[in-house]
């Protein structure tokens, strides 16, 4: 399996400009996670599924950020609008049966 | 609640020296714990875990980590450092239980391995 892949790896954007993050997870994983890392805050959990059901959103900061897991395969996390406080490293991770959780390269978001 | 500690910012290590990377954690039932690394521009790698069973654990690239319940941590070790261990080491954790399957981080601390 390639593992997690995460789509663009570098987003420069606009403020107030809408962002649309991408993930698919590792094949027959039914959890998947959201995570963003910066350097005040380290690594937050924003929200997580399982079976493509949320069960987690409250690490999303306000209502400009939304996500979606329309299958199995394909997860997206929106912000709209964006602002430069959003600027970080967004990553995706997945896991199955076994415990860990398998993390993609991550998506560098700045947004200016 | 859950939660992790990693008390220091960075450890500086000369190559071939023993290495400890501390992390103390806080969670309501029995934990699982983790350790993953990070290198620069990259995601998290996974290390090693502690689920059950033997409290020392080895993992990748000859790291262990022991597991000491009363004093609720799980420190990162290694015998002798190399250069190429110089990265971001993260502890993790979550409750055993079957609710909550996300784990939560501790702020990271930066492993300097001097030649």
């Amino acid at each position: 399996d390639a593992g997690v892949i995460q789509s663009p790896r570098h987003e420069v954007t606009e403020m107030g400009q809408e962002v649309t993050l991408r993930c698919k997870p590792i094949s027959g994983h039914d959890y998947l996670f959201w995570y963003r890392q910066t350097m005040m805050r380290g690594l937050e959990l924003l929200i997580y599924f399982n079976n493509n059901v949320p069960i987690d959103d409250s690490g999303m900061p306000e209502d400009r950020f939304s996500a979606k897991m329309p299958n199995a395969s394909f997860s997206t996390l929106k912000i709209q609008p964006s602002e430069p406080r959003d600027s970080a490293v967004y990553f995706c991770a997945s896991t199955g049966g076994t415990t860990e959780a398998f993390f993609g390269q991550g998506t560098r978001l700045t947004v200016v | 609640a859950q939660s992790v500690a990693q008390p220091e910012d960075q450890v500086n290590v000369a190559e071939g020296n023993p290495l400890t990377v501390k992390c103390t954690y806080s969670v309501s039932g029995n934990p699982y714990l983790f350790w993953y690394v990070q290198y620069p521009n990259r995601g998290l790698q996974f290390l090693l875990k502690y689920i059950t069973g033997d409290n020392l654990v080895k993992g990748s690239y000859g790291f262990e980590a022991e597991f000491n319940k009363s004093q609720t941590s799980f420190h990162l070790k290694k015998p002798s450092a190399l250069v190429s261990d110089s990265a971001l080491y993260f502890c993790a954790v979550r409750d055993s239980g079957a609710g909550r399957r996300a784990l939560t981080f501790g702020s990271g601390t930066r492993l300097q391995v001097q030649p």
